[in-house]
């Protein structure tokens, strides 16, 4: 059974750094892509960024919102997806999700992590 | 990238079939057989209902569709049950390499 489940979340002042792991079960984690999503509360999803396997090179895209912020890396041999989140804002808050990506499609998600940003 | 746009809202009554647009542009929606379709329930992770415009993972009722008429994708739930109620999302890949959603929509069963 695919499992993913994000930790990591918290409550963080503005312009302080956090890191969420998403860790991997139930698959061959080096084989997909791994994407985060978030959803900021009573609003949509937001699509965060992902990253490439490492037959694709391990490469990354990000969101114009966070690009140069945030950063998306990957421990294939923990089958652990990290989200390194720097200069937050308080428009940064929202529930993180990681998701199991191949062909384009996100197929599978985890529960979700709360990021709080606050003074 | 703008947001994809979806209604905000939808409603129809048991049995009755809906239908949930989403509008984008030729550099995604229209470009790529690349959108798909998520529900999300109150509290709840979303979850894949539709990839690839018409394809459904396995274990999806086939009361749902996808379709796709140049920058417009559709989500259509045939024979409306009380569960379908929840909010539905559009996604698609864009031609920067990256993914945009819609706003969502929020489907009531009255």
């Amino acid at each position: 059974e695919v499992q993913l489940v994000e930790s990591g979340g918290g409550l963080v002042q503005p312009g302080r750094s956090l890191r969420l792991s998403c860790t991997a079960s139930g698959f061959t984690f080096g084989d997909y892509a791994m994407s985060w999503i978030r959803q900021a509360p009573g609003k949509g999803l937001e699509w965060v960024g992902f990253i490439r396997n490492e037959a694709y090179g391990g490469t990354t895209e990000y969101a114009a919102s966070v690009k140069g912020r945030f950063a998306i890396s990957r421990d294939d041999s923990k089958s652990i997806a990290y989200l390194q989140m720097n200069s937050l804002k308080t428009e940064d808050t929202a529930v993180y999700y990681c998701t199991r990506r191949r062909d384009y499609v996100d197929h599978y998600w985890g529960q979700g992590t709360l990021v709080t940003v606050s003074s | 990238q703008s947001a994809l746009t979806q209604p905000a809202s939808v409603s129809g009554s048991p049995g009755q079939s809906i239908t949930i647009s989403c509008t984008g542009t030729s550099s995604d929606v229209g470009g790529y057989n690349r959108v798909s379709w998520y529900q999300q329930h109150p509290g709840k992770a979303p979850k894949l209902m539709i990839f690839d415009v018409s394809n459904r993972p396995s274990g999806v009722s086939n009361r749902f569709s996808g379709s796709k008429s140049g920058n417009t994708a559709s989500l259509t739930i045939s024979g409306l049950q009380a569960e379908d109620e929840a909010d539905y999302y559009c996604s698609s890949y864009t031609s920067s390499s990256t993914v945009v959603f819609g706003g969502g929509t929020k489907l009531t069963v009255l």
